[in-house]
């Protein structure tokens, strides 16, 4: 298995800001996934986060929204850019590991409220 | 585009077996998962089976696939307090693709 931080574990921000939610794995990882679950909802995937290239984003998210950044194997960054209410999720990273069978681990998440 | 279909919740007496149905649309899943999440916490990986297994069982836990009906389901025996949680189920075609999550399902167990 894998050990996934994310930083922070929640934040309460103003409408119009941004945050950068930080992910970090302990073991070689070969694909990073960042996830929006909305309350009460399943997970939705926000974007494949390449490393040294752009994000491969789902339909629906784009990047000026959503920038993302993986500057090497293990770590990455997910920005919610001029964030409103409907913005307030929780936001998840994952990654499957290199050498495993195809298991995806995910991070606690970030829990955001967006005022 | 893909679509993981599961019911809303299940109630289980403690100590019975709770079984856990997931269909999927896309006949080119590879990979299916079931996650735990708590209230309040992450997602747990309970297991997974690739396509071309029937069954898998690891301790309490066992997933059966039928590929020809794309139904997955999740059974744990001896069902106690602690597996109270939603259950989701996830597929994904590709070692390298996200996945795509059902709605998940609320397991209430009674005592």
């Amino acid at each position: 298995s894998a050990v996934i931080s994310q930083k922070p574990s929640r934040d309460i921000c103003q409408r119009g800001t941004s945050l950068t939610i930080q992910c970090q794995v302990d073991s070689q990882v070969t694909m990073m996934f960042w996830y929006r679950q909305q309350p009460g909802q399943s997970l939705t995937l926000i974007a494949t986060a390449n490393q040294g290239s752009e994000a491969t984003y789902e339909s629906g998210f784009v990047i000026d929204k959503f920038p993302i950044s993986r500057p090497n194997l293990t770590f990455s960054t997910l920005t919610v850019s001029n964030m409103s209410p409907e913005d307030s999720s929780i936001y998840l990273c994952s990654a499957r590991i290199a050498g495993g069978n195809n298991e995806q681990f995910f991070g606690p998440g970030t829990r955001l409220t967006v005022l | 585009g893909e679509d993981v279909e599961q019911s809303l919740f299940l109630s289980v007496r403690e100590g019975d077996s709770s079984v856990i149905n997931c269909t999927y649309t896309d006949s080119s899943s590879t990979y299916l998962y079931w996650y735990k999440q708590e209230p309040g916490a992450g997602l747990q990986l309970l297991t997974y089976i690739f396509s071309n297994m029937d069954m898998k069982q690891d301790q309490r836990l066992t997933v059966l696939l039928n590929k020809k009906d794309k139904h997955l389901s999740l059974r744990i025996a001896d069902t106690q307090t602690g597996d109270s949680a939603i259950y989701f189920c996830a597929e994904s075609m590709r070692g390298a693709d996200g996945l795509t999550f059902g709605k998940g399902t609320h397991l209430i167990i009674q005592p």
